[in-house]
């Protein structure tokens, strides 16, 4: 089975201050990368797919994605309370199958 | 408005007793899936559609059947459900150009079901 590892957190920063977020997975042959958040008792949204090695931005948000090291991360610059929520890495494996991490609660505090 | 819609969004049932819960889209979405979410192990993908009759197993299928007759219809059947299949279930789709990319989500509300 694939695997999407990510810190489960609580990743706790301060109002205005840069989060940083992390994913490893396992398959090699992985082709498209993405990133929901999900606010308590909601369902997943998603804010940032990326499929390329390097970075692609979209406002305050910054996907990173490095093939060779398995890794992807999502930035998330001047962090606002709303931000506060889960953040779901997502990997699609073969076209077909989209194994999701458990996610990293984000804590932004005022 | 674009959108995936469950139904129900709560069920209380006992065990062995069928039930459906239904999924559609309105955006013309390929692909669909099933997900359950359960605390500490995340979502898990327990089926998928690439298209109109073509579906498979994700990796937790054991106790569920879907099935796919129109595009946009997506229904997760549970034939005998039990106490372990208490979870909250999201049906999502998302565009799939003839199989070869997949765009990312749009998630239905969800569905918290309980079997006692």
């Amino acid at each position: 089975q694939k695997e999407v590892e990510q810190n489960s957190g609580p990743l706790s920063v301060p109002e205005g201050a840069i989060a940083s977020l992390n994913c490893t997975y396992s398959d090699r042959g992985s082709q498209s990368f993405f990133w929901y958040r999900q606010y308590s008792g909601k369902s997943p949204e998603l804010i940032m797919s990326i499929y390329s090695n390097g970075d692609k931005e979209d406002g305050r948000f910054t996907a990173q994605l490095n093939k060779a090291s398995q890794y992807v991360s999502l930035l998330i610059r001047d962090s606002q309370p709303s931000d506060s929520a889960t953040y779901l890495c997502a990997v699609m494996y073969g076209y077909q199958k989209v194994t999701f991490g458990t996610g990293t609660k984000l804590q932004v505090i005022p | 408005e674009a959108q995936v819609t469950q139904n129900p969004r709560y069920l209380i049932t006992v065990t062995g007793k069928k039930l459906t819960v239904t999924c559609s889209q309105n955006m013309n979405h390929e692909y669909m899936s099933w997900y359950r979410q359960d605390p500490g192990l995340g979502l898990r993908q327990i089926y998928y559609s690439m298209n109109v009759e073509v579906t498979d197993k994700g990796d937790v299928p054991e106790g569920y059947k879907v099935s796919r007759k129109e595009k946009r219809n997506f229904p997760l059947i549970l034939e005998s459900p039990s106490p372990n299949q208490t979870s909250l279930y999201f049906c999502a789709s998302s565009l799939s150009v003839r199989g070869s990319a997949h765009y990312g989500y749009t998630f239905g509300s969800g569905t918290r079901l309980t079997v006692v």
